[in-house]
C-alpha cells in the first residue's frame, strides 16, 4: 500500500487567496483526520471524518476553513481566504475503527502552507 | 480524555537505554495507551500500544504498572537516528479524536 498520499507537498501563496489541500487515506480505512502543526501550538486536530461524514469539526480555527470527503478515498481542507498566520505544516492521517479503542493512525508526509 | 504529562526534553548517548515516562492519572477504564514517534519533515508514525502490564516489539517497549496512571516507553540502545519526538496518548473509544499533546523531544548524541 501507497500510505496516506497528501497534495500538494508545499504550497506558497499570497495572503487572500484560496488554498486546497488534498488527501488520499489507505485504502479501506474509514476514519479521517486533518491536524495542523506549528511550533507554537503544535500538533492540532482540526476536523475528523468516520465513514465521509464529519463527527468532530471542533478544532476548525474559523469559517474559512472547510473540509469535505466526498467518498473513501478522497478528502480535502480548503482555506478562504488564507491568512499569513495559516502557515503550517497540515497532516491528514487515517486509521481503521473497528469498534475498538485501539486504533492507530497512519499519517501522510504532510503539506507545507507558506502563506505570505 | 485523559489528560497526558510527559518531560518536554530529553537528552542521552548512542547505545543507552531511555526511558520516557507519561503520566496519565485519570486514565478511565477503557482507555488504551499509544505512543508515536515523529521525526522532523515527517508525520508521526505509530510505535507501540498497550493497556496494561508489558508489550515489547521490534521497536520498543512498553510498561504500564497496575493502576495505568502512566507508562513509560523504554528505547534499548538507541541510535543517532532514533533522536525524534515522542507523543503519549491515551484514547478510549472507538472513533474518539486522538489529542497530542507537546511530546518529548529525545535528543541523541555520539
Amino acid at each position: 500500500d501507497a500510505g496516506v498520499i497528501q497534495s500538494p507537498r508545499h504550497e506558497v501563496t499570497e495572503m487572500g487567496q484560496e488554498v486546497t489541500l488534498r488527501c488520499k487515506p489507505i485504502s479501506g480505512h474509514n476514519s479521517l483526520f486533518w491536524y495542523r502543526q506549528t511550533m507554537m501550538r503544535g500538533l492540532e486536530l482540526l476536523i475528523y471524518f468516520n465513514n465521509n461524514v464529519p463527527i468532530d469539526d471542533s478544532g476548525m480555527p474559523e469559517d474559512r476553513f472547510s473540509a469535505k470527503m466526498p467518498n473513501a478515498s478522497f478528502s480535502t481542507l480548503k482555506i478562504q481566504p488564507s491568512e499569513p498566520r495559516d502557515s503550517a505544516v497540515y497532516f491528514c492521517a487515517s486509521s481503521l475503527v473497528q469498534g475498538i479503542a485501539n486504533e492507530k493512525l497512519f499519517f501522510g508526509s504532510g503539506t507545507q502552507l507558506s502563506v505570505l | 480524555l485523559a489528560k497526558t504529562t510527559q518531560p518536554i526534553s530529553m537528552d542521552s548517548y548512542e547505545g543507552q537505554e531511555v526511558n520516557i515516562t507519561c503520566s496519565h492519572n485519570n486514565i478511565a477504564t477503557n482507555d488504551y495507551i499509544t505512543w508515536y514517534q515523529q521525526f522532523p519533515s515527517q508525520g508521526p508514525r505509530f510505535i507501540i500500544q498497550g493497556y496494561k502490564t508489558k508489550v515489547t516489539n521490534e521497536v520498543a517497549s512498553l510498561f504500564i504498572p497496575a493502576d495505568r496512571k502512566s507508562s513509560t516507553l523504554s528505547l534499548p540502545r538507541v541510535s543517532l537516528s532514533d533522536t525524534a519526538v515522542y507523543y503519549c496518548l491515551v484514547a478510549s473509544q472507538a472513533g474518539t479524536a486522538l489529542i497530542f499533546g507537546k511530546g518529548t523531544t529525545l535528543s541523541v548524541s555520539s
